[in-house]
């Protein structure tokens, strides 16, 4: 089974420039969720997806933040203006969904902002 | 407010000796507890889990142990290997959250050869 997909890996931006991410969940996963990790701590959540409907973005910051899930497959992360605490790795996960199934995550995005 | 606490940042054990890692929470509405293991570069991959109705979970060399009343977790890896050297972070979910996950701030394990 292939497990999720991530791209870039590496990011580097400016100040006030804009990113995306992208996201491919294993086959057959209906929840997609995002994480943000900031050097030194745990991942936090930023949005959660079930099939192609958004289940949690309460913690999202939606005024530089969006994402949307494809077709429900494929997610973008897009972050625009970015600002200096952007600085973070931006994780993407799936499960199977309906509250089962382990939570598999992605090798992450590194995105540094100068 | 962190709702799952990882008090320990950093943890060096001897190779063949056993490692604990612990984790604090506060949020009582929990009640599914899960550690991850991470390596430099690579994402969060799950190790081992446990429902609140139960409080020992054993896969191979890795135990989990639940304390409800005190709010606190436990992994006990026994014994150490070098290649167990990755941060460990505690998570934990509640029912009808869909598996959203709530992690601490993380330990880093070394394992001494």
């Amino acid at each position: 089974e292939a497990g999720v997909a991530q791209s870039p890996r590496y990011k580097i931006i400016e100040k006030r420039q804009s990113v995306a991410f992208w996201c491919n969940p294993i086959s057959g996963h209906a929840t997609l969720y995002w994480y943000q990790q900031i050097l030194g701590q745990g991942p936090k959540l930023l949005i959660q997806f079930q099939n192609n409907g958004v289940v949690d973005d309460s913690q999202l910051p939606k005024d530089r933040f969006s994402a949307e899930r494809l077709k429900g497959v494929d997610s973008t992360l897009k972050i625009q203006p970015a600002k200096l605490e952007d600085s973070a790795v931006y994780l993407c996960a799936s499960s199977k969904g309906g509250g089962s199934g382990t939570v598999s995550f992605g090798p992450g995005t590194r995105l540094t902002v100068t | 407010d962190q709702q799952v606490k990882q008090n320990s940042p950093s943890l060096s054990v001897q190779e063949g000796r056993i490692s604990i890692l612990n984790c604090d929470y506060t949020n009582s509405m929990f009640d599914y507890f899960l550690w991850y293991k991470k390596y430099p570069a690579e994402g969060p991959t799950f190790l081992i889990s446990i429902s609140s109705i139960k409080d020992k979970n054993e896969d191979g060399r890795f135990t989990v142990f639940l304390n409800k009343s005190a709010k606190h977790l436990s992994l006990h890896i026994v014994p150490s290997q070098p290649g167990d050297s990755a941060v460990y972070f505690c998570a934990a979910s509640f029912s009808g959250s869909a598996r959203q996950l709530t992690f601490g701030s993380g330990t880093q394990l070394t394992v001494l050869p």
